[in-house]
This record gives structure tokens, C-alpha cells and sequence, in this order.
């Protein structure tokens, strides 16, 4: 049974650090990419970039490379991290399994969600 | 840059068929994948590759795609089909990026 659990901080002041991590339970980390997306309150989807096990990442162009995806193999673990959030960056965040290359597909497996708010 | 557009709700009587459209330029030479997603939950995938249903999901959910428009199509709709419903493409242009539609929020009366 594939099984994705992520944590981090929920609670940041402008201009602070976030930072998410995603377990991967029960699937084969090196077969897949692996991905973040976030969804601000009442909004849709929005895909910020993958990760494969070689540490391979492709960004979301629209975010303009203001976050970093990285991975710890040996944990079967990835992580995002954005600097100087804003509360434009308020929003429910995801990690899911994504595409098998060269495959280019869809999201099979979703982490809970992490509720990131940020607020002075 | 691509852009995949849904209406923002739809609505639909117990027992009747929902049809919600996902519209996009040249969408017809894309794969689309369906997301289902309740309030307070991760989506689920509902439809892969236009009109495949992966394990579990009810046959009551099918996909259709036609020129530059991909439909979900959800027969005999129940109280628990209520929900936001999500389309998205790969998007293999100059950008290389996944692209998902706005949402659609369904309602059951």
C-alpha cells in the first residue's frame, strides 16, 4: 500500500522560511517522479515542480524558481523549501506520486495536505 | 501560456447524469486525468488518459474528449459525488509543465 506523509510548519510570519517533507511509504522511490502542488483557499490546483530520485528536478516556469525541491534517498523522503513567503503564498499544500518516465501523466498517489498560513 | 478552462460549478439531481467540460487550446493531442476532491481531503484520481478508470473507481464515471474539449461524464449521481472536480494536462511545450484546470464545483440537489 502506497502511503505519503508530510509535515512542517503551518504557521509562517512574512518574509520566514517554509519547509515541507513528504515520507514515501510502501512504493519503489526510484521509479517515479515526485512532485509538490499547493491550492490557495478556495482556489484551484497549482503544480509547483517534481523531484526524481537522482535529484532531476523540473519547476513550474510560472513561479518564477522560488522554490527548491530536494530528496533524501535514504529516508525515501523530499522536501520544498520557499524563502521570504508572503501571504500570497497562503495555501494548502501536497505531495504526490507522479509520472513514471518517460511517461508524462498524472497524480496517483497525495500526501494529506499541509495547511501553510502565512500571517503577521 | 497553456490554460485549461472549466466552469466554476455545475449542478445536478440525484439519479441524473453530470457532465462537466475541461477546455483547452489543441487539447485533443493531450492526455487529460480527472481528479475528484472533497471538502478537507487530497483529490483522487477518478479518470487517467482521457477515459481510463483507475482501480476502484465506479464505472459511473467515464471521459470523453472531443476536439479542443475533455469531458467527465458522472451517470446515476449520488449525494457523495458532491464535490470539486479537476482536469489535467502535461502541458510538453517550450514550458514542460503540468497544467491544471480551475475546478469545478458540483453540487447534487
Amino acid at each position: 500500500q502506497v502511503q505519503l506523509q508530510q509535515w512542517g510548519a503551518g504557521l509562517l510570519r512574512p518574509s520566514e522560511t517554509l519547509s515541507l517533507t513528504c515520507a514515501v511509504y510502501g512504493a519503489s522511490f526510484s521509479d517515479n517522479y515526485w512532485s509538490w502542488i499547493r491550492q490557495p483557499p478556495g482556489k484551484g490546483l497549482e503544480w509547483i515542480g517534481e523531484i526524481n530520485h537522482s535529484g532531476t528536478t523540473n519547476y513550474n516556469p510560472s513561479l518564477k524558481s522560488r522554490f527548491t525541491i530536494s530528496v533524501d534517498t535514504s529516508k525515501n523522503q523530499f522536501s520544498l523549501k520557499l524563502n521570504s513567503v508572503t501571504a500570497a503564498d497562503t495555501a494548502v499544500y501536497f505531495c504526490a506520486r507522479g509520472r513514471r518516465p518517460p511517461q508524462r501523466d498524472y497524480f496517483d498517489y497525495w500526501g494529506q495536505g499541509t495547511l501553510v498560513t502565512v500571517s503577521s | 501560456s497553456f490554460e485549461l478552462t472549466q466552469p466554476p460549478s455545475a449542478s445536478v439531481a440525484p439519479g441524473k447524469t453530470a457532465r462537466i467540460t475541461c477546455g483547452g487550446n489543441n487539447i485533443g493531442t493531450k492526455s487529460v486525468h480527472w481528479y475528484q476532491q472533497k471538502p478537507g481531503q487530497a483529490p483522487v484520481l477518478v479518470v487517467r488518459y482521457d477515459s481510463d478508470r483507475p482501480s476502484g473507481i465506479p464505472d459511473r464515471f467515464s471521459g470523453s474528449k472531443s476536439g479542443n474539449t475533455a469531458t467527465l461524464t458522472i451517470s446515476r449521481v449520488e449525494a457523495g459525488d458532491e464535490a470539486d472536480y479537476h482536469c489535467q494536462v502535461w502541458d510538453s511545450g517550450s514550458d514542460h509543465r503540468v497544467v491544471f484546470g480551475g475546478g469545478t464545483k458540483l453540487t447534487v440537489l
